[in-house]
C-alpha cells in the first residue's frame, strides 16, 4: 500500500456542473477525511467517517457538498451545482482511530477549478 | 474552538543554518495535540512530528523538534541543519480533545533554503 490516493489529481469545470471525487484511503485505515485548502490558507475540516459512518460535518459543508464511504473503504466527495468559490484543493486523509497521536496521512489533493 | 497562528508568512535560510517557525495556539480543551505538516509543491501534506499537551518532553524526530511551552501557548519547529530539501509550506495544527477527529490548521509558512 502505497498510502492515500486521490482521483483525479485535477478537474476543471464549468460553473453550475456536478464533480466527484474519489479517495482511496491506507488499507487498515478506519478513518477518513476530507479538507479543503483554498489559495493561501491551510487545509480546512470539511467531514470525516469512522468506517462507514459519517461522524461529523463542517458548517462549510453546504447541501450541494455529499460525502459517502459506502463500505467503509474509499470515500467520495460530490459537489453539485459548483460555484466559483468552490475552486480550491480537495484534500483527504486518513487514519487509524485512537489516541491523539495517531497523525493523519494525506493524499495528494485534487485541485478543482470551477470556471 | 481551537485556533492556531503562524505569523511568519514566507521566511528565507541558508543552507545548513537551524530555523525556527512560530506557531501560537489557542484552546479551551483541556488535553490537544499539536502537529506540524510539510507541503511540497507536489501538494501532499507529510507529517512530520506531534507533541502532546501532557508530554513532560519536547518532541524530537530526526531533525525536527518542537519546542512546547505550554504555558505561552507556544509549538515552534525548529529544523536543524536545513537542505535545499526542506524548502515547502509548513503548516502548524492542532487535534481535539477527543482523538483527532479534526485538525485545525495555520495559515502557513512558506520556508524557502537559500545555497
Amino acid at each position: 500500500d502505497t498510502g492515500v490516493s486521490q482521483d483525479p489529481r485535477h478537474k476543471i469545470t464549468k460553473r453550475g456542473q456536478n464533480v466527484t471525487f474519489r479517495c482511496d484511503p491506507i488499507s487498515e485505515h478506519n478513518r477518513l477525511y476530507w479538507y479543503r485548502q483554498t489559495l493561501g490558507q491551510g487545509p480546512e475540516f470539511l467531514t470525516y467517517f469512522q468506517n462507514e459512518a459519517q461522524l461529523e460535518k463542517s458548517r462549510l459543508l453546504s447541501d450541494r457538498f455529499s460525502a459517502e464511504r459506502p463500505k467503509g473503504s474509499f470515500s467520495t466527495l460530490e459537489i453539485q451545482r459548483t460555484e466559483q468559490g468552490d475552486s480550491a484543493m480537495y484534500l483527504c486523509a486518513s487514519s487509524l482511530a485512537g489516541g491523539m497521536n495517531t497523525e493523519a496521512f494525506f493524499g495528494q489533493g485534487t485541485r478543482l477549478t470551477v470556471v | 474552538a481551537q485556533k492556531i497562528t503562524q505569523t511568519q508568512p514566507g521566511m528565507f535560510v541558508q543552507e545548513k543554518e537551524a530555523v525556527t517557525l512560530d506557531c501560537t495556539y489557542d484552546t479551551s480543551d483541556p488535553s490537544y495535540g499539536l502537529f506540524w505538516y510539510k507541503q511540497p509543491s507536489s501538494g501532499e501534506m507529510i507529517f512530520l512530528i506531534y507533541q502532546g499537551s501532557y508530554d513532560q518532553q519536547n518532541a524530537t524526530e530526526g531533525r525536527y523538534s518542537l519546542n512546547f511551552q505550554k504555558a505561552r501557548k507556544s509549538a515552534n519547529l525548529v529544523i536543524s541543519a536545513s537542505q535545499l530539501g526542506d524548502s515547502a509550506m509548513y503548516f502548524c495544527a492542532m487535534g481535539s480533545n477527543f482523538g483527532n477527529e479534526k485538525l485545525t490548521f495555520g495559515t502557513g509558512t512558506r520556508l524557502t533554503i537559500i545555497p
